[in-house]
């Protein structure tokens, strides 16, 4: 199994600035994944994270506006930028082994963008 | 294209009484299927998964789900629900072929006193 520690739990941040989340696996894992929640919704992927090249984006979402870093196997960061509103939600890390016998996830960052 | 349709949005049953959480699987290959459990202001965390062995699966908190593949169905039942047991509950599912979960819509389990 995997542990994964996310920071930080909860931000409160002003409308046009950036946020970067981080993400720390315990144990060295194939795959990352970046994931939001909005209010009363499921989860939604934004981008596979891919180590030492551009992530890779889901369809409604882009580099600019989440920008992806992913330097080693347990390491991975999500900027949220230029934030607005709408992007308040809970962003998950998950990660898993390439296997996908188990998706591992974060306890989340629970944004509000005022 | 994989999807995963819960049937249910909400679910309310009474302290003791059965849990029966409804999901259906669209796969092009064999899927892996998964229950996650996420209580307010928490994680998620696997309840059971079902990687084409067994096809009735037991998981934690005393939770246990059925694969059937001519119903594409993988519901999820407890035969006594308890006041914790109050969640918010994900169906996902992932191809073998793949690398992506997609999530379900999300079922609320109320449990009632």
């Amino acid at each position: 199994s995997a542990v994964i520690s996310q920071k930080p739990s909860r931000d409160i941040c002003q409308r046009g600035t950036s946020l970067t989340i981080q993400c720390q696996v315990d144990s060295q894992v194939t795959m990352m994944f970046w994931y939001r929640q909005q209010p009363g919704q499921s989860l939604t992927l934004i981008a596979t994270a891919n180590q030492g090249s551009e992530a890779t984006y889901e369809s409604g979402f882009v580099i600019d506006k989440f920008p992806i870093s992913r330097p080693n196997l347990t390491f991975s960061t999500l900027t949220v930028s230029n934030m607005s509103p709408e992007d308040s939600s809970i962003y998950l890390c998950s990660a898993s082994a390439r296997d996908f016998t188990e998706a591992f996830f974060g306890q989340g960052t629970r944004l509000t963008v005022v | 294209a994989q999807s995963v349709t819960q049937l249910d949005s909400h679910v309310s049953v009474s302290e003791g009484t059965p849990v029966l959480l409804r999901c259906n699987y669209s796969s092009s290959y064999s899927p892996s299927l998964f229950w996650y459990v996420q209580h307010p202001n928490k994680g998620l965390q696997l309840l059971l998964k079902y990687t084409s062995a067994a096809t009735l699966v037991k998981g934690i908190n005393g939770f246990e789900a059925e694969f059937k593949k001519s119903e594409t169905s993988f519901h999820l039942t407890k035969p006594s629900a308890h006041m914790s047991d109050a969640a918010e509950y994900f169906c996902v599912v992932i191809e073998t072929s793949g690398s992506r979960l997609t999530f379900g819509e999300g079922t609320q389990l109320t449990v009632n006193p």
